[in-house]
């Protein structure tokens, strides 16, 4: 069965700081893999999406930058973090050219920049 | 512009009762409509996709209509149970959009 794992859970970061954030799915070969961000009380708004390795789609111009060195790992980063960076980042995955399918998504990563 | 908007922020009901949840949207021409729950502190978990041709899909003790003429969607949770308390999450899934498109959600309470 397919998995997604997505960690840390918490993590508290100060402004300036870097962040990196990493996801990895199991069970599954070439999926989608995509990142998102949760405000408090909002929407779940898409931040980057990849459907090969290397490959990269921005929806949203930020502090943030995402990459895939392998198959099943989607990595998302920030050189410096900023005060709106605060938020519920998801990562999940779906199978390629699966309109007919959910999204899987990990358990989330809070992060609090301060 | 394109929005996506759940009736209500948050929906108070008796055990037993039937929920009804609703996603309306404008300027969006979905193939797909999905519903997800979200649990406090949680990533949203998949429960229904409807397509575009279909006007009703169940799935045990939920259930969900599709109307692309009204742009609505309605998500039923029949004999509701505490367990069943939640955030639910209507999307948007357009043909050729690698991208989901989230509604704010409707947090559910099932009082005892």
């Amino acid at each position: 069965s397919q998995t997604i794992h997505q960690w840390p859970a918490t993590l508290v970061q100060p402004v300036g700081s870097p962040l990196s954030l990493e996801c990895t799915v199991e069970g599954t070969s070439n999926p989608n893999l995509y990142w998102y961000r949760q405000a408090a009380g909002r929407g779940l708004q898409l931040l980057f999406y990849s459907v090969g390795i290397g490959q990269i789609s921005s929806e949203v111009p930020q502090n943030l930058s995402a990459s895939r060195p392998q198959d099943r790992q989607f990595i998302l980063s920030s050189k410096k973090l900023l005060l709106s960076d605060s938020g519920f980042y998801l990562c999940a995955w779906r199978k390629k050219d699966s309109g007919g399918y959910g999204y899987t998504f990990g358990s989330g990563t809070r992060l609090t920049v301060v | 512009s394109q929005k996506i908007e759940q009736n209500s922020e948050a929906l108070n009901i008796q055990e037993g009762k039937t929920a009804t949840l609703t996603c309306n949207y404008t300027n969006y021409s979905p193939a797909y409509l999905q519903w997800y729950r979200q649990d406090p502190g949680r990533g949203p978990v998949f429960l229904l996709l409807i397509r575009e041709n279909e006007k009703e899909k169940r799935k045990e003790r939920l259930k969900v209509t599709f109307d692309t003429t009204l742009k609505q969607s309605l998500f039923h949770i029949t004999a509701s149970q505490p367990a069943d308390s939640a955030t639910y999450l209507c999307a948007l899934d357009q043909t050729g959009a690698n991208n989901l498109f989230f509604g704010t959600g409707t947090r559910l309470t099932v009082i005892p």
